[in-house]
């Protein structure tokens, strides 16, 4: 089955400070790979999704961007945080052959 | 764009009773429908899929949806509630016909009582 790893667990970044989010998946090929944020522990907001490598869509305008140089590797980044940037990121990778996405674990975001 | 509204934040049951988690969604092509648990400082997981077929669909833990087209409603059922069932859970709709964004709702806490 497939697993998604992401990294780190808990992150606290200045205001202003760069920021690099690293998804990998494992177990499958070829995946779509999903960016979300999730707002005080409630409703998950689109980011970005990729269906293959170099293939970003962006769902929402904002100071964040997204990448995908290999096909199991999703990035998400930023130049300059902003304190609206907190919260809980959480990558999401799966296939059409069954619809079904893996999540990974989360990396919870704290801009001071 | 398609969207899924989860009208309730949270609902209340008492263990060994049924329980029901409301969905709608709104999307221009076939509906892709799915239930995601999410329990707390965790990822999500998936629970159920509705793509085509039998309205009625089973999933795990014993949770079960049924797809209405005509009310545009995807809810989320169990005859008999645990206490282990209490978590968040989310809807979620993908536009079967265009694009491969999947967009959730903003979820429904459920809380069973012992």
């Amino acid at each position: 089955s497939q697993t998604i790893h992401q990294w780190p667990a808990t992150l606290v970044q200045p205001v202003g400070s760069p920021l690099s989010l690293e998804c990998t998946v494992e177990g499958t090929s070829n995946p779509n790979l999903y960016w979300y944020r999730q707002a005080a522990g409630r409703g998950l907001q689109l980011l970005f999704y990729s269906v293959g490598i170099g293939q970003i869509s962006s769902e929402v305008p904002q100071n964040l961007s997204a990448s995908r140089p290999q096909d199991r590797q999703f990035i998400l980044s930023s130049k300059k945080l902003l304190l609206s940037d907190s919260g809980f990121y959480l990558c999401a990778g799966g296939t059409l052959t069954n619809e079904k996405l893996f999540f990974g674990s989360g990396t919870q975001l704290s801009v001071l | 764009a398609q969207s899924v509204a989860q009208p309730e934040d949270q609902v209340n049951v008492a263990e060994g009773n049924p329980l029901t988690v409301k969905c709608t969604y709104s999307v221009s092509g076939n509906p892709y429908l799915f239930w995601y648990v999410q329990y707390p400082n965790r990822g999500l997981q998936f629970l159920l899929k509705y793509i085509t077929g039998d309205n009625l669909v089973k999933g795990s833990y014993g949770f079960e949806a049924e797809f209405n087209k005509s009310q545009t409603s995807f809810h989320l059922k169990k005859p008999s509630a645990l206490v282990s069932d209490s978590a968040l859970y989310f809807c979620a709709v993908r536009d079967g016909n265009s694009g491969y964004a999947l967009n959730f709702g903003k979820g429904t806490s459920l809380l069973v009582t012992p």
